[in-house]
Parts: C-alpha cells; structure tokens; sequence
C-alpha cells in the first residue's frame, strides 16, 4: 500500500509562472518530509525538506508547504525555469525506529518557454 | 567527482544468471540504501545497512541479497536474475542521527532478458 501518493503523473507550466506539486501521505508517524529532483539518467538530488514543526520552508525559488492535518504537502517553483523540468518525488520518514524514507510516485514537469 | 559512484552504469543479463552491482561512496556517511525504480512505482527500498555490521530487509527484498564490505561499499547481488528484476537501481547514503536526507549514486539500468 502506497504510503506517500503523487496523484498527478505530469504538470506543465509556462516559463515564469508558478509551479505547484502535490504530494499526500497516509502514515500519521512520518514528521519529515523532502523533495527530490530527478533528470534523466541521474539519481535523484535533494532538493527541499520541511519538519513536521513547520508549516512552510523556503529555498530561494522553492517553497514546500505542509497541513498535517490534511497529510498533504506541496511544492511551489516560482517563477518556473525551462531548467525545472525534471521528475519530482516527494518523500517521507518517520523520526523513530528504522527512519526510512518512503516515495512517491514522481510528478514530471516540463517548463514550457 | 561524485561522492556516491555505481558500477555499471547500464547491464544486460540472462535469466538465471547471478550479477552484482556496486555502489562506493566518499561522504564518510554511516548508512547506505539499495532503491529500484520501475515506471509508476517510485523509489522502493531493498536492503539498507546502517553500518559494516548491520544489514536490514528493505519492503522488497526477496531475489536479492547485499554484502557491505567496509563503510564506503555496499554490494547488491542477484543470485538468480529473473525478467521482473528490469529495472533502475539506485544506491543512497545518509549521515547516523537527525532528520533522514539521503544521497544518491547516478543508477544502474538493468535489463534481465
């Protein structure tokens, strides 16, 4: 049973508008969460994480936003560059026991310019 | 140069041929993970081992098998390669303690035919 879902397989946005990614999760123990980015024929790099104390972090352009009491987190690119255009997975881990990260399925995103 | 390699890149097998992939790592992290990626599944976690002397099942570990021959390397091995075991490979590291963020290596295409 998927415990992190990315329900939207592909998102396209015009370069310079906001992208925004979705990500929702069932297990009520995950209290950290990432974003990665993956290109072709790359593993996936690190690229934002929020703790369960916090509603928002931001990076720069990056901007992940988290309701846990809806279990859901998004991403938000703004503005959106042709140089975003990557799969995206979203993550999760919970602070006891094995501290595992669980996946999503990936949203891929093309920035259109 | 990158601080988690795997070798190969890209292999080709026959069914019930037993082959191995390597990940080495220069971050001096503790923990290392095994991932396959097969389309529309996400990153699922095979074994991970969070020192020389600790190895644990991941939520797919039947067909595999792994050996971490020092801090740096971690080994994954098929004993018995079967078609359903095409897929992309990923090695990952992460740092003992704190919020999980991990590292990957570039991925192993593998293709059992």
């Amino acid at each position: 049973d998927q415990q992190v879902k990315q329900n939207s397989p592909s998102l396209s946005v015009q370069e310079g508008r906001i992208s925004i990614l979705n990500c929702d999760y069932t297990n009520s123990m995950f209290d950290y969460f990432l974003w990665y980015k993956k290109y072709p024929a790359e593993g996936p790099t690190f690229l934002i994480s929020i703790s369960s104390i916090k509603d928002k972090n931001e990076d720069g352009r990056f901007t992940v936003f988290l309701n846990k009491s809806a279990k859901h987190l998004s991403l938000h690119i703004v503005p959106s560059q042709p140089g975003d255009s990557a799969v995206y997975f979203c993550a999760a881990s919970a602070q006891t026991g094995a501290n595992n990260l669980f996946f999503g399925t990936g949203t891929r995103l093309t920035v259109i310019p | 140069d990158a601080d988690v390699t795997q070798t190969p890149r890209n292999r080709i097998t026959k069914t019930g041929k037993r082959i191995m992939l390597e990940c080495s790592q220069t971050k001096g992290h503790d923990r290392m993970y095994w991932y396959r990626q097969d389309p529309g599944l996400g990153l699922r976690l095979i074994y991970y081992s969070f020192d020389v002397k600790d190895i644990n099942k991941g939520e797919i570990s039947d067909g595999y098998s792994v050996s971490r021959q020092a801090q740096a390397k971690f080994s994954l091995s098929l004993e018995s390669a079967i078609p359903n075991q095409t897929a992309l490979y990923f090695c990952a590291t992460s740092v003992a303690g704190g919020p999980e963020t991990q590292y990957f290596g570039p991925g192993t295409r593998l293709l059992v035919l």
